[in-house]
């Protein structure tokens, strides 16, 4: 059972569609991240938030927009995405927003965008 | 864009071998080094956080050694069981960017009973 829960597990989007990816802690954790996976290539870091302000954000496009309402809740709205943008998207969270914490990660959104 | 090279790619031993693999990451401003675990359809899930030149860390049958002069940390899985099939990431964070993890593209492991 995972301490981070991600919905929906699969999302088919077209590409003037706007949906939301929700992730949720059951950790007490304080910092919360939003990763990146594309077929073949490393996980990349996208945002990171730590006590509901964003500390990082990665030259993410404007399409993505991440929300942090509290600590142990966060969304990654999603509107006009191009297909390039079909990944697994996972979610994590740690302690705090510092290298020593280890992560700890949800199972992950598979988009596709059509 | 920090370069983290994980090796090899992917790797079948046979159950009850034990194996090793390879991290290599920058070698200057080091701050800390993850390794993690990825079942396939599961979350991945910490193993280790490594952040002293000379650690060594063990959990069970699964121990880990840090290099930071050179460069590189190296995963053990002793006695290699079928449960133990999984990819092996393991993430580079420098002083830099302390919350930027950088993540190698992982070390498929496959063990067949």
């Amino acid at each position: 059972e995972t301490g981070v829960t991600q919905t929906p597990r699969h999302l088919v989007m077209g590409m003037t569609n706007k949906k939301s990816l929700k992730c949720e802690q059951h950790l007490g954790h304080n910092a919360m991240y939003w990763y990146k996976q594309s077929a073949k290539k490393p996980l990349e870091l996208m945002f990171v938030y730590s006590l509901e302000e964003r500390v990082e954000n990665n030259s993410v496009p404007s399409r993505f927009s991440p929300e942090c309402p509290n600590s142990s809740h966060l969304f990654l709205h999603l509107h006009t995405l191009q297909p390039e943008d079909s990944a697994l998207y996972l979610c994590a969270s740690s302690q705090r927003a510092e290298g020593h914490q280890p992560q700890h990660f949800g199972d992950g959104t598979r988009l596709s965008i059509l | 864009i920090l370069n983290v090279e994980q090796s090899p790619q992917s790797l079948h031993v046979q159950e009850g071998d034990s194996t090793n693999f390879t991290c290599s990451f920058p070698s200057s401003n080091f701050y800390a080094l993850h390794w993690y675990r990825w079942e396939t359809a599961k979350s991945p899930e910490a193993l280790f956080v490594m952040t002293l030149n000379g650690d060594e860390k063990k959990k069970g049958r699964i121990s880990a050694t840090l290099n930071t002069k050179e460069g590189y940390s190296y995963l053990y899985i002793k006695g290699s069981q079928p449960e133990d099939s999984a990819t092996y990431l393991c993430a580079f964070l420098s002083q830099t960017g302390a919350n930027n993890l950088f993540f190698g593209t992982g070390t498929r492991l496959t063990v067949i009973p």
